[in-house]
């Protein structure tokens, strides 16, 4: 079945040590977001790539970086982790092709835990 | 004010209870709406999708927008226990981006 991946679904990271999460995708979508989702709030865009062109939100940290090498793949990349950077990270997939509906739905991974002792 | 408000619950109901969840907005240029559901410790998953105002059925679940009122409610039919998650409403102005999301409502429905 087409879908979104992420690995791994739990990481745990000590303060302040790089960690970098995956997502990947079989659905052949050209538009692969970004988004932080802390207990009981709503998923906060981080950031999207439409194809290859990369765009931030305005108050993602610099902290955040991400790389989508391929179409299939993109990577979120978290320099020196903070206690405040403890939440799920979910990658979400969407086409800009077919019909509205088509073009409105974004197709969501599970997720990554993500702990920062 | 935030530019999508949801009430957070949690939202307790009996199984079979018809249940009621809605969104506020404040921007007027939203219009496409939709509501996904998401379980514990998963990503979310879309439910329902709509565009513009009216009303759309899929099964045991309604979803209704009234964009001049900038409200949209979503409807639960015959609510099952599996119906517990949380549902969270997004919208947006422009096709495929810029999705707002609300915070979420937690709903449980007890068998």
């Amino acid at each position: 079945d087409a879908m979104v991946i992420q690995n791994p679904r739990y990481q745990v990271t000590q303060f302040g040590k790089p960690v970098t999460l995956s997502c990947s995708q079989t659905l052949n979508h050209n538009v692969m977001y970004w988004y932080q989702q802390k207990s009981s709030q709503a998923p906060k865009l981080l950031f999207h790539y439409y194809d290859k062109d990369f765009n931030n939100e305005a108050d993602t940290p610099d902290n955040f970086q991400s790389r989508r090498p391929n179409t299939s793949f993109c990577f979120l990349d978290i320099r020196s982790p903070g206690l405040g950077d403890a939440a799920m990270y979910l990658c979400a997939t969407s086409k800009t092709s077919g019909s509205v509906r088509d073009r409105d739905t974004q197709y969501f991974g599970p997720g990554t835990r993500l702990t920062v002792l | 004010q935030k530019e999508v408000e949801q009430d957070p619950g949690p939202l307790s109901v009996p199984e079979g209870a018809i249940v009621s969840l809605n969104c506020t907005y404040s921007n007027s240029a939203f219009q496409y709406f939709m509501w996904y559901r998401q379980y514990s410790r998963k990503g979310p998953e879309l439910l329902m999708y709509t565009y513009s105002s009216g009303n759309k059925e899929d099964g045991r679940f309604t979803a209704q927008v009234d964009k001049s009122s900038k409200y949209i409610s979503l409807f639960i039919r015959d609510s099952q226990p599996s119906d517990s998650a949380t549902y969270l409403c997004a919208m947006s102005a422009f096709y495929g981006q810029n999705f707002v999301f609300g915070p979420g409502t937690r709903l449980s429905v007890l068998p």
